[in-house]
Order: C-alpha cells, then sequence, then structure tokens
C-alpha cells in the first residue's frame, strides 16, 4: 500500500520570504510519480509542480522547486519571494505507474499563509 | 490547457431525493475519470474511477448503489447521489486523465459543493 504523510497542518510566511512544505511517502514499487497540488480558496485543484522517481534532477516550475530525496522517501516543496497568492492548501501526492495502482494518494495537506 | 468542467457549481437538496453531477472534459478525451469526495479542511478521498463503457471501480466502504457512476463517453462521467441524507454534504471533485505520450496527466474540475437539508 501506498502512504504520503504531510507532518505540518498549517504553516506561515511572510510575503517574499522562502517557505519550505515537508513531504513523505511510502511505497514498494520503484516506478512513481510524485505531485504537489495547490488549492486555494476556490478550491480548484492545480498542479504545481510534478517528480518521476527515475528523474535524479530536482524538478523547478519558476519559484517553486521541489527536494526529492529517493531514498529517504521525502519530497519537499520550497517556494521562493513568497506572494499573497500563494496563499492556499497544499497537497503533496504520489502515483504508481499504471493499471490499478495508478490512482493519486493525496496526503492530509498544509495550509499555507502568506501574511503580508 | 486541459480544462474539466463540473455542473452544477453548488447544489442544495431535500433528504431523501437524488442529485446528479456532471463532470466533462472540454478538450480532451478522458478513458479514466476519477470521483473524490472532500469534507472541509480534510484531503481529497478517492470514492471511485471509471473508465469509459464499463463499470466503475469503488474504493472500500463507498456504497456503489448510493453513488452511481456512468461514463458513457470519453468527455463526459456522471455522479448520481441517489436518497441523498444530510450526511452526503461535501464538496465533490471530479478529474479526468488525458493519454498524453508516456505521461496520463490528470485535471481536476472546479468541484460540486452539495448540501443536502
Amino acid at each position: 500500500a501506498q502512504t504520503v504523510t504531510q507532518s505540518q497542518p498549517e504553516m506561515s510566511v511572510q510575503e517574499a520570504e522562502t517557505v519550505t512544505l515537508s513531504c513523505t511517502y511510502d511505497t514498494s514499487e520503484s516506478n512513481y510519480y510524485l505531485f504537489w497540488y495547490k488549492q486555494p480558496p476556490s478550491r480548484q485543484m492545480i498542479l504545481v509542480i510534478r517528480q518521476e522517481a527515475y528523474k535524479q534532477q530536482n524538478a523547478t516550475e519558476n519559484r517553486f522547486s521541489v527536494n526529492f530525496q529517493k531514498a529517504a522517501k521525502s519530497f519537499s516543496l520550497k517556494i521562493s519571494d513568497s506572494q499573497l497568492g500563494d496563499t492556499a492548501m497544499y497537497f503533496c501526492a504520489l502515483r504508481v505507474y499504471g493499471g490499478s495502482q495508478g490512482n493519486l494518494i493525496f496526503g492530509k495537506g498544509t495550509k499555507l499563509s502568506v501574511k503580508p | 490547457g486541459a480544462v474539466v468542467s463540473q455542473h452544477p457549481s453548488w447544489v442544495i437538496c431535500k433528504s431523501g431525493t437524488s442529485v446528479k453531477i456532471e463532470c466533462r472534459s472540454l478538450d480532451f478525451q478522458a478513458t479514466t475519470m476519477f470521483w473524490y469526495r472532500q469534507f472541509p479542511k480534510q484531503s481529497l478521498m478517492l470514492m471511485a474511477t471509471s473508465n469509459e463503457g464499463s463499470k466503475a471501480t469503488y474504493e472500500q466502504g463507498v456504497e456503489k448503489d448510493k453513488f452511481l457512476i456512468n461514463h458513457a463517453s470519453l468527455t463526459l462521467s456522471t455522479l448520481t447521489v441517489t436518497s441523498a441524507h444530510p450526511e452526503d454534504s461535501s464538496f465533490y471533485i471530479c478529474s479526468a486523465r488525458r493519454i498524453a505520450g508516456d505521461y496520463n496527466e490528470q485535471f481536476f474540475g472546479p468541484g460540486t459543493r452539495l448540501t443536502v437539508l
């Protein structure tokens, strides 16, 4: 079975500062994807960043980057130059390749508040 | 980018009635669609996975006779909550998976808020 754990229920950061959200996961599979999704107050799920497990290089999307530690099964999200619009729930998710295991497994989420 | 729509965005119904929620992939074909339920301040819980033209696969604990899922075409899936009760009040989110090369990206609808009185 796959599990995703987010140990920080809530975090806050000052505008323009950097914040890191933690995520650990567990799977016995070797081929999988990891994701960070953002859910703003509108509740629309938005993909922030994706990491393929076979890639050693950490994914980066503008101000968002990850620290993927495969051996430790850790997948943290760093948000640089935080903006007010980054205020949202952030969900870490795992998806094993293909078949019936191809469903997204979500963590419980971290509520991020960016303060002016 | 790919767009997934849901209709209605919110619905209020009386206890004992049935409610249908539609999920459409607007600009791509989705062989697989997913239905999630999200309670306030909680994560998304997968209810069922549906493949076009076949019966949905329900997660453990989800009543398939209560939550009827139909995936009649490559762009439309529906969730019908039958004989709804107040405990069914929740936020329902659909997601559609697009096949694109080696990676089947998954897109989310905006959600439907169901309130059962």
